[in-house]
Parts: structure tokens; C-alpha cells; sequence
């Protein structure tokens, strides 16, 4: 597609539910990140894959959380046994690799996010 | 580690006036990328401007324009002739221009603009 695609655009599930977030990013974009945003936060770190693999997983809160991306495009972001404190907004985010003297300068081009109410 | 800090939570500015939104950031590394991202109600990221560490000039982008500099960390936002839909979040971020691409985000600022 023309843009980082994400389902669903908002998911409400009840305390103890397992839950599945789904990033597809631009084709041809290599790098893919998963952000968590709090109500008036900032975006905050969860995971980055290059590639197929999880380069840096130091964001994912707790073993609850897990990712993939099997292929090297879409991404799956797994929530199992939700918290209230789970509730937040999913953003996914894909770039190519950062090159120096092209028209890739490391840019972000992000979706508009799954928003997480855990009742 | 990096760190980003926009230290303004709020900021208000008079349509069609100036504005200046500030960022630090911390890092050991000489060679690195800088961005402002706009957020909207919408939700939606939106990149504003982009700097590149090596690049002594300053980036601009229409309105938009940075004042970048380097020795002291320090990366703020200059939006010229505010428009109402300026409105939204703006956020300071910090890329490593190096193999390893994990972007960090400050908490943002919130910019209202007065009719």
C-alpha cells in the first residue's frame, strides 16, 4: 500500500484477553518499529525488527509481549493476558535504513496507530 | 543511552505570529539524525523537519526551520507565521546514523495557536 497500514484501528478487550495488533508497512521498507503511547507521552520504544529479525526487544515491558515478523513485512504485535495498564495507543512505524548522501535520511513514516482500551 | 528532552509540555502562540519549541538530547555519538514530528488530533505522525548531525546548516521546510546546535545538544523548532493548523504535538526525536536505527522520542509539546 502507499502507507503503513494498521488493524484494527481500535480494539477494546476485557482484562485477561489475549490481543493482536497488525502492522503492514510501505513495501521495500526494511526496518519496522513498534511504539507504545500513553495518553499526552511521548511515543515509547517497544521493539525494532531489521528484517525478519528482532534487532532490539529492550522496549517490550514484560514476557506478556511478543512480536513478529516472519516474512520481513507485516508484523504481528501479541498482548497475552491484558492489563488495564495495557491500554494505550499501538503505534507502527517502518523506514528504510538510513543512507547518507540519498533522499533516505532515516525517516519514520508511521501508521495511525491501534488504540487499546482494556476494560 | 540516548535521551530526549523537551522540557515546554505546552506552548500557545498568536496566529500568524512566531513560535520556537526547544529539544536537548544526550549522546556519545558524532554522527546522528534529528527530526520534529507533528501530531495532530488525528493521531497520525507527520515528519516536520529533519536534521543531519554532519551538516553545519540549518534545515528548513517552508515555515519551518531549526536552529541546530551540535556542541551544545540542542535542537529546537522555529514555526514562522503560525496557522490554527499548526495545532497539534510536536515531538523532538533522535536516530543514530550508525547500524543500529532505534529512534527515542521526547515527551513532546503541545502547541495551541490563538485565533
Amino acid at each position: 500500500g502507499a502507507g503503513v497500514s494498521q488493524t484494527p484501528s481500535n480494539k477494546v478487550t476485557e482484562k485477561g484477553k489475549y490481543v493482536e495488533l497488525r502492522c503492514d508497512p510501505i513495501s521495500g521498507h526494511t526496518a519496522l518499529y513498534w511504539y507504545r503511547q500513553s495518553l499526552g507521552q511521548g511515543p515509547e520504544f517497544l521493539i525494532y525488527f531489521q528484517g525478519t529479525g528482532a534487532a532490539d526487544d529492550s522496549g517490550l515491558p514484560n514476557d506478556r509481549f511478543f512480536a513478529v515478523r516472519p516474512e520481513g513485512s507485516v508484523s504481528t504485535l501479541k498482548i497475552q493476558r491484558t492489563e488495564r495498564g495495557d491500554s494505550a495507543v499501538y503505534l507502527c512505524a517502518s523506514s528504510l535504513k538510513g543512507t547518507r548522501g540519498g533522499a533516505v535520511t532515516g525517516e519514520l513514516f508511521f501508521g495511525e496507530g491501534s488504540r487499546l482500551t482494556v476494560l | 543511552a540516548q535521551t530526549v528532552t523537551q522540557s515546554q509540555p505546552e506552548m500557545s502562540v498568536q496566529e500568524a505570529e512566531t513560535v520556537t519549541l526547544s529539544c536537548t538530547y544526550d549522546t556519545s555519538e558524532s554522527d546522528y539524525y534529528l527530526f520534529w514530528y507533528k501530531q495532530p488530533p488525528s493521531r497520525q505522525m507527520i515528519l516536520v523537519i529533519r536534521q543531519e548531525a554532519y551538516k553545519q546548516q540549518n534545515a528548513t521546510e517552508n515555515r519551518f526551520s531549526v536552529n541546530f546546535q551540535k556542541a551544545a545538544k540542542s535542537f529546537s523548532l522555529k514555526i514562522s507565521d503560525s496557522q490554527l493548523g499548526d495545532a497539534a504535538m510536536y515531538f523532538c526525536a533522535y536516530r543514530s546514523a550508525g547500524g543500529y536505527q532505534k529512534v527515542t522520542f521526547g515527551t513532546g509539546t503541545k502547541l495551541q495557536v490563538i485565533p
